[in-house]
């Protein structure tokens, strides 16, 4: 099982400020890069899925970059609001293994 | 849409007690995986499994048995519950091509 690690373990930023996470992931036999939201007391949801070196994917104020060649990915989110409050979990697979998650970062944002 | 249900929500057991989580989907997904959640640890994968009649362990698989003798449900088992196995457990199922994983609501169990 292949290790992914997640930086900072938590966070508290205010409200309007911009933040941004990192995970860390092997370079080697990759195939695809999640990253996920997860609410206290929900099931988590799907941000986005990367698979090309080099990917960005944006969801409104959220967006992604991803390097499989030195294994890492950014999670950015420009100018934080209260509801960006949550576990922001990444999780990386290779080809047949099954998704490994990180420990997530956590986000409060304050209002 | 259902997609993936697990039963129960809640339970509690005694040490010693033996229980099955069932997870089910109905979206023809191949891959299936079972995790548990505790403060500070993130997601950690019990056992997975890639198909219908197979099963694999994944970081955590000591105490639970697992069997998926259907492809759309994914059983997970406590022979023996034990204080060390309270949590909250997450099924989840993902597209042919792995690219996605969509997960059930949790189980919050409580061995006392």
């Amino acid at each position: 099982i292949l290790n992914v690690e997640q930086s900072p373990q938590s966070l508290h930023v205010q409200e309007g400020d911009s933040t941004n996470f990192t995970c860390s992931f092997p370079s080697s036999n990759f195939y695809a890069l999640h990253w996920y939201r997860w609410e206290t007391a929900k099931s988590p949801e799907a941000l986005f899925v990367m698979t090309l070196n080099g990917d960005e994917k944006k969801k409104g104020r959220i967006s992604a970059t991803l390097n499989t060649k030195e294994g890492y990915s950014y999670l950015y989110i420009k100018g934080s609001q209260p509801e960006d409050s949550a576990t922001y979990l990444c999780a990386h697979s290779s080809g047949n293994t099954p998704l490994v998650f990180g420990k997530g970062t956590r986000l409060s944002v304050i209002a | 849409n259902a997609g993936v249900t697990q039963t129960p929500k809640f339970r509690v057991l005694k040490t010693g007690q033996s229980m099955t989580l069932l997870c089910a989907q109905d979206m023809n997904h191949e891959y299936m995986y079972w995790y548990r959640q505790d403060p500070g640890m993130g997601l950690r994968l019990i056992h997975y499994s890639v198909g219908e009649g197979t099963t694999a362990k994944g970081e955590v698989p000591d105490g639970y048995n697992v069997s998926r003798l259907k492809k759309q449900n994914f059983l997970l088992g406590l022979e023996s519950a034990a204080p060390s196995q309270t949590s909250v457990y997450f099924c989840a199922s993902a597209d042919p091509g792995g690219l996605e994983a969509f997960f059930g609501q949790g189980t919050r169990l409580t061995v006392v």
